[in-house]
């Protein structure tokens, strides 16, 4: 069965210090990957996501993400952040096969420390 | 233009009621859904509807019935309202099977019940 583990519930950062969040999956067919936040009272919002090419994907507010295929791992990572990054960040898998099935990881929620 | 609109956004009830949550999406997409987020943040699918038709369908309590009048709309019924139903549901919506699973939320709908 496929799953994704989110191995860091909670993670305090200062601000303007770097970030990595965590992501591994498990699946035996191939996948798509994607990274949701969610900012307090929200809803979800698609941050980045790895389709196909460039295994490492960025998004407009210096988030980027590396695609490993050996590790199965989907790593978040920010080199500076701001108190507004403070949110709930969801890794998510789609297997190719089946568009229609999401699997979310557990959450992490970052908390930006001024 | 609200992609993915749902009402209302809070709803507080007493046990045993019946309650009714509506979405509808603007997108031309094929596919809704239907996500309850609990109090840890957790996200469960419940339910996944591709034009019209159920092709998700978690282990719910019969309680709760998604309804589906045109592929724009997804409704979401619970009747009998128990305490454990508190949780914040998030409707959304992806292209379904011509896409790659990426997902459009609506604000979320947050359930209360007394």
């Amino acid at each position: 069965a496929q799953s994704v583990t989110q191995l860091d519930s909670q993670v305090p950062v200062f601000e303007e210090a770097p970030v990595e969040l965590r992501c591994n999956y498990s699946s035996s067919v191939s996948v798509y990957l994607f990274w949701y936040v969610q900012y307090p009272n929200q809803g979800l919002q698609l941050l980045l996501k790895y389709l196909s090419g460039s295994t490492l994907v960025e998004s407009i507010n210096g988030f980027e993400a590396e695609f490993n295929k050996s590790q199965t791992s989907f790593h978040l990572r920010k080199p500076s952040v701001h108190i507004s990054d403070t949110a709930e960040y969801f890794c998510a898998v789609t297997l190719k096969t089946s568009y229609d099935k999401v699997i979310f990881g557990p959450g992490t929620s970052l908390s930006v420390i001024p | 233009d609200t992609a993915v609109s749902q009402t209302p956004k809070y709803l507080v009830t007493q046990m045993g009621n019946d309650k009714s949550i509506k979405c509808e999406q603007n997108l031309g997409h094929d596919t809704m859904y239907w996500y309850k987020q609990d109090s840890k943040k957790f996200l469960k699918i419940m339910f996944s509807y591709n034009n019209k038709e159920l092709i998700i369908n978690e282990t719910v309590p019969n309680r709760f019935s998604p309804k589906s009048p045109d592929k724009a709309h997804l409704n979401l019924h619970i009747n009998s309202l128990e305490l454990g139903d508190s949780a914040v549901y998030f409707c959304a919506s992806s292209l379904g099977t011509s896409g790659t699973g990426e997902l459009f939320f609506g604000e979320g709908s947050r359930l209360t019940v007394l």
